[in-house]
Formats: structure tokens, C-alpha cells, sequence
């Protein structure tokens, strides 16, 4: 069965920490691996990854995607209370649908 | 440009009743993906339409039904509400089928009492 995992559930940092975000997957047949930042309903589109190695990057978030050991990377650099939400990690594989296997999420808190 | 809009924004309902709601996708999006997030968990796939077809359905019951109109809006239909559909239910737009990038709206809260 298709399965997303992350990791740590929950997180709590300082502003200014930086962190890491895991995320590792069993799909049949991997498309692509997107990263979401949920604040109160609405994810929000972080990252699409579909190549191992490269990485993405937009202002302090970046990830990048292994695809041989099945895992991606979300980090967070010099962190900000605003950037306090749950971060979920989805992968696409083979169907002819749309569907995306979301993982559990990870609860990031940024105290001040 | 507007994103994803859905409606209602809050819902309450009593087991046994039934609940329709309503999601517009990005203009010129033609698919809409139906998901329910359960507080604590990752959403999870319900439905996905694309040019008024059913292209997928996820593991729910046949309670769970769907149906997109030539605008591409969508609405989901539940019947026979269970406390346990009590959820956050998600609505998704992308420009086509296969398309993996998905823009989510606001979602709809709905509370099973």
C-alpha cells in the first residue's frame, strides 16, 4: 500500500533556529513529491520535486528530493514566528488520477 | 486573480442528515480533487473530476458521491452522515487531469453532532 511518512510530528524552535523537515515515501511508480504549508485550512503550494538531487529553493525554504533512498527534505532557515504551521508532504504516483498520498504533517511552532 | 473558492465555510449537521458542498476551481483549471482532512491527519483522496467525469475515487463509502458541472465547479454530496465524517473537507484545482500541481481552497468545516 502507498504510504507517506514525515517526521518529527511536531516541532518547536526559536526564531532565528533552523530546521529540517523529513519526509519519506513507498509509492508505486513515483511522479512527484509536493511540500505544503497549512496555516488554518487552506495548504498552501510550496515545492513540486520530481528529480533526485536537484534542489528548489524560495527565500529561506528549501528541499531537495533523494529518489534512490525514497525521501525529500524541507529546511527552514533562520525561522520566523510567522512561519508557525503544519508542513505535509504529498506524493503523486502512477494513476491515471490526481490523487495525492498526503503524510501526517508536521506541527512547526516558532516562539519568539 | 481568485483562487480556490468553496462553500459554506462552517457546517453542522445531525447523523442521518445529508450535506452538500460546493467548490469553484482557479479560473481556467478544468479538474477539481475532493479530499477529507480529519483533525491530526494528512487529507486524504476522496474524488477527482476532470471535464465532468469521475477520473478517481478513493477508499470512502458509497455515501461519499461527486459531480462537476460544464463551469467545473464541483459539489460533494454526503449522505447518511456519521459522526466520524466530521472533517475538514478540501477542494483541489489544477489545469487538467494529471496535472500534479493542486491549489487547495478554505475548505469546508463540517461538525457531525
Amino acid at each position: 500500500e502507498d504510504k507517506v511518512v514525515q517526521s518529527p510530528l511536531s516541532l518547536v524552535v526559536h526564531e532565528g533556529d533552523t530546521v529540517t523537515l523529513n519526509c519519506s515515501y513507498e509509492v508505486t511508480n513515483f511522479r512527484s513529491l509536493l511540500w505544503y504549508k497549512q496555516e488554518k485550512k487552506a495548504p498552501t503550494f510550496l515545492f513540486m520535486l520530481t528529480s533526485s538531487g536537484i534542489e528548489k529553493k524560495s527565500g529561506r525554504l528549501s528541499s531537495i528530493l533523494d529518489k534512490k533512498e525514497l525521501f525529500s527534505i524541507l529546511n527552514i532557515t533562520a525561522t520566523q514566528t510567522g512561519d508557525s504551521a503544519i508542513y505535509l508532504c504529498a506524493v503523486r504516483g502512477s494513476s491515471n488520477t490526481g490523487k495525492l498520498i498526503f503524510g501526517q504533517g508536521t506541527t512547526l511552532q516558532v516562539k519568539p | 486573480d481568485a483562487g480556490v473558492t468553496q462553500s459554506p465555510t462552517h457546517l453542522i449537521k445531525t447523523r442521518g442528515q445529508q450535506v452538500t458542498l460546493r467548490c469553484s476551481p482557479i479560473s481556467g483549471h478544468k479538474s477539481v480533487s475532493w479530499y477529507q482532512q480529519v483533525l491530526g491527519q494528512g487529507p486524504q483522496f476522496i474524488f477527482q473530476y476532470y471535464e465532468k467525469e469521475e477520473r478517481g475515487r478513493g477508499n470512502f463509502p458509497d455515501r461519499f458521491s461527486a459531480r462537476q458541472f460544464p463551469n467545473y465547479s464541483s459539489e460533494l454530496n454526503v449522505n447518511a452522515l456519521l459522526l466520524g465524517d466530521s472533517a475538514l473537507y478540501l477542494c483541489a484545482s489544477s489545469l487538467a487531469q494529471g496535472v500534479e500541481t493542486q491549489y487547495f481552497g478554505p475548505g469546508t468545516r463540517l461538525l457531525v453532532l
